[in-house]
């Protein structure tokens, strides 16, 4: 079975820094997709970026991007220019290339402060 | 395009009462997909529904079941509540391409925050 592993619960960060995430996950698979969730206070969950593992090309969208490194099994969320907004829980997920089903991990906490 | 949307947002039900919660995909999402998120387990997949058919299914107790109309809005039940149902019931679409073209990404609902006491 898939596991996805977030290492850090909690983390802070000043407005206008940069920030990794960290996560690594535990597969037999060659062919998967990876995936950054945020859920802010609301409580709605957002996609923040996505990775095929068949890309070796790092995705990046504006102030977001990921670090795959697909022979370590690990899938870091560096968030550049951090504003306020940015304030979350940050989910790592996996889904098989057969299964519509998103493995989690345990989330980190993020508080971007002013 | 509207967003996936649930309903309703907020349930309170006592134990032993059964509750069914409604999603409503994304306009041309055929997949809908149900996650439980509490504390304790974070988020777990419940099942999975593709054209009328529950496709995959989580580790949870048949007291929790599922289902998908023709215009592609879902439905889940939980039966015969207990305490540890409480919790926030996410819903997500997506479009699912066929075998071998790949997967489309989960959008997902605000959820529905049960419960139970």
């Amino acid at each position: 079975a898939q596991t996805v592993t977030q290492s850090q619960p909690e983390m802070s960060v000043q407005e206008a820094e940069t920030v990794t995430l960290s996560c690594t996950y535990d597969t037999s698979e060659n062919n998967y997709y990876l995936f950054w969730y945020k859920q802010p206070p609301s409580r709605q969950m957002i996609l923040v970026i996505r990775q095929e593992a068949y890309k070796q090309q790092n995705a990046t969208e504006n102030r977001f991007s990921v670090n795959f490194q697909k022979a370590a099994k690990s899938f870091s969320l560096k968030i550049s220019d951090s504003q306020l907004g940015d304030t979350a829980m940050y989910f790592c997920a996996f889904m098989m290339e057969y299964g519509n089903k998103l493995v989690f991990g345990a989330g980190t906490i993020l508080r971007v402060k002013s | 395009k509207a967003g996936v949307t649930q309903t309703p947002r907020y349930l309170i039900k006592t134990r032993g009462q059964q509750v069914t919660l409604s999603c409503s995909p994304i306009s041309g999402h055929r997949s809908v997909s149900w996650y439980q998120q509490t504390p304790g387990q974070g988020l777990q997949f419940l099942f999975e529904y593709f054209s009328e058919t529950q496709r995959n299914k989580g580790n949870f107790p048949g007291r929790f079941s599922g289902r998908q109309f023709s215009n592609s809005r879902s439905e889940m039940n939980v039966s015969t509540l207990e305490l540890g149902d409480s919790a926030l019931y996410l819903c997500a679409s997506s479009f699912s391409p066929g075998p071998g073209q790949g997967v489309d990404t989960q959008y997902f609902g605000p959820g529905t925050r049960l419960t139970v006491l």
